[in-house]
């Protein structure tokens, strides 16, 4: 699972509330990502990042914000959760051009 | 937008037949090729990469590229219950580290 961990790894919050997802990885792989999956859509990039504090958008970033000030760490907050913001969510790094996930989090919210 | 085409079946397949699972992308620039496998609650395990066109084996495993007609394939030789899972094909952006596209998966099922 190249060291990546997930923190938590489900979460139950209210809609209107702010949350923050944890992603840790020890490869020192220097690109990183945030992925959603729902049923009938598959996986979809949130966020990336291709270095400390060096991060872009992906095709769905709205309502997603990610800092990233550790080469090991990178954040995904959802600045106010929406319902349609429910998902499993995957934290993933790079090397090369092969990717490695993490075990994913379970976000509802409700 | 790059969109990757994939059946989302299910498929089934016997014990110790031939899976066959397939994938279409739409942007020719993409360079580099995947499959996932992904059992059910689990996180997606890359199991086939390919760049080149024509076929790459891994033990019972053979990808299969063609980018003249966009479509890259998966061949699982001598098919398992194991091997029972949701299968993702995705492609890079052409070079660059700004993530995967992914297909929405196909469902195999083998039969015992």
């Amino acid at each position: 699972d190249a060291g990546i961990t997930q923190s938590p790894r489900h979460k139950v919050t209210e809609t209107g509330t702010p949350v923050t997802l944890r992603c840790h990885q020890t490869e020192n792989h220097r690109y990183m990502y945030w992925y959603r999956q729902d049923p009938g859509h598959g996986l979809r990039l949130i966020h990336y990042s291709y270095g400390v504090k060096d991060t872009d958008k992906g095709e769905v970033s709205d309502g997603y914000s990610v800092s990233r000030s550790k080469t090991e760490d990178f954040l995904l907050t959802l600045e106010s959760a929406t319902s349609s913001q429910t998902s499993v969510y995957f934290c993933a790094t790079q090397m090369n051009t092969e990717a490695f996930f993490g075990q994913g989090t379970r976000l509802t919210v409700v | 937008q790059k969109e990757v085409e994939q059946n989302s079946g299910p498929l089934s397949v016997p014990e110790g037949a031939i899976a066959s699972l397939n994938c279409t992308y739409s942007d020719r620039g993409s360079q580099s090729f995947f499959w996932y496998r992904q059992y059910s609650g689990k996180s997606p395990e890359l199991i086939m990469f390919i760049y080149s066109n024509g076929d790459k084996e891994d033990g019972r495993f053979t990808a299969q590229l063609n980018k003249a007609s966009q479509y890259v394939s998966l061949l699982i030789r001598d098919s398992q219950p194991s091997d029972s899972a949701t299968y993702l094909c995705a492609v890079d952006g052409g070079g660059g580290a700004d993530g995967l596209t992914f297909g929405k998966g196909t469902h195999l099922i083998i039969q015992p």
